[in-house]
């Protein structure tokens, strides 16, 4: 059974670094494509990116600049950055797996962090 | 103009059927995309439904029951999530979702079913 489990700072200071880390059980995360979603208090979905082992990554275009993700298969965990965090970026966030390595979109979902941006 | 248009919110009787629509924003072909539809449940994660392309491309979750099935109306250019025989269950929030310009997924901006 896959269990996907975000963690991280629940605060981060405008202008800083947010960065989050999914744990990852019952697979190994070198497989799968590994997707990114937020989602603002009481707002709709936005889709961040996702990240494949090969190194290959795709981004939402608004956050392109801003935004890291990357793999650690040694210790099974998939990783976040946003730089420069303002407000707009307080949302809980997702992550997703895909179902397989043949397809890209999220299936099974963590059931996310709330990150905070606040002075 | 939003991608994906979804109306906000959506009322219907248990028992009776519900369609929600994901119109795909105007110069966009909705028969050339494969659209994923998600279920949100306050206070927990999104999980998915299906994605539909066409009868021939057409997955329907793992779990999922029969009466969620997918369409589209060409003529509208809008993919549909058809729910039929509504349970007090299905209250929840509902997102589409293409793969855009070949770069990066986009979400609709979801649709809140009541079921009265």
């Amino acid at each position: 059974q896959v269990q996907l489990q975000e963690s991280g700072p629940g605060q981060v200071r405008p202008s800083e670094t947010l960065s989050l880390t999914c744990s990852v059980s019952g697979g190994p995360i070198g497989d799968y494509y590994w997707t990114w979603i937020r989602q603002p208090p009481g707002k709709g979905l936005e889709w961040i990116g996702n990240v494949f082992k090969s190194g290959n990554s795709f981004k939402n275009p608004s956050l392109k600049s801003r935004v890291e993700m990357s793999l650690d298969t040694s210790n099974n965990q998939v990783s976040l950055q946003v730089n420069s965090v303002t407000a707009a970026d307080t949302a809980i966030y997702f992550c997703a797996r895909s179902l397989s390595t043949s397809v890209t979109y999220p299936f099974y979902w963590g059931q996310g962090t709330l990150v905070t941006v606040s002075s | 103009q939003a991608v994906l248009t979804q109306p906000a919110s959506l009322s219907a009787s248990p028992g009776a059927s519900a369609s929600l629509t994901c119109t795909l924003r105007s110069g966009l072909n909705v028969a050339t995309y494969r659209i994923y539809w998600y279920q949100q449940k306050p206070g927990s994660p999104p999980q998915f439904l299906l994605r539909y392309k066409s009868d021939s491309d057409y997955q329907l979750g793992s779990g999922v029951p029969s009466r969620f099935s997918a369409s589209k109306d060409t003529s509208a250019n809008a993919g549909i999530l058809l729910i039929s025989g509504l349970q007090s269950e299905d209250e929840a929030d509902y997102y589409c979702m293409i793969w855009f310009n070949s770069a990066f997924y986009v979400f609709g901006s979801g649709t809140r079913l009541a079921v009265l």
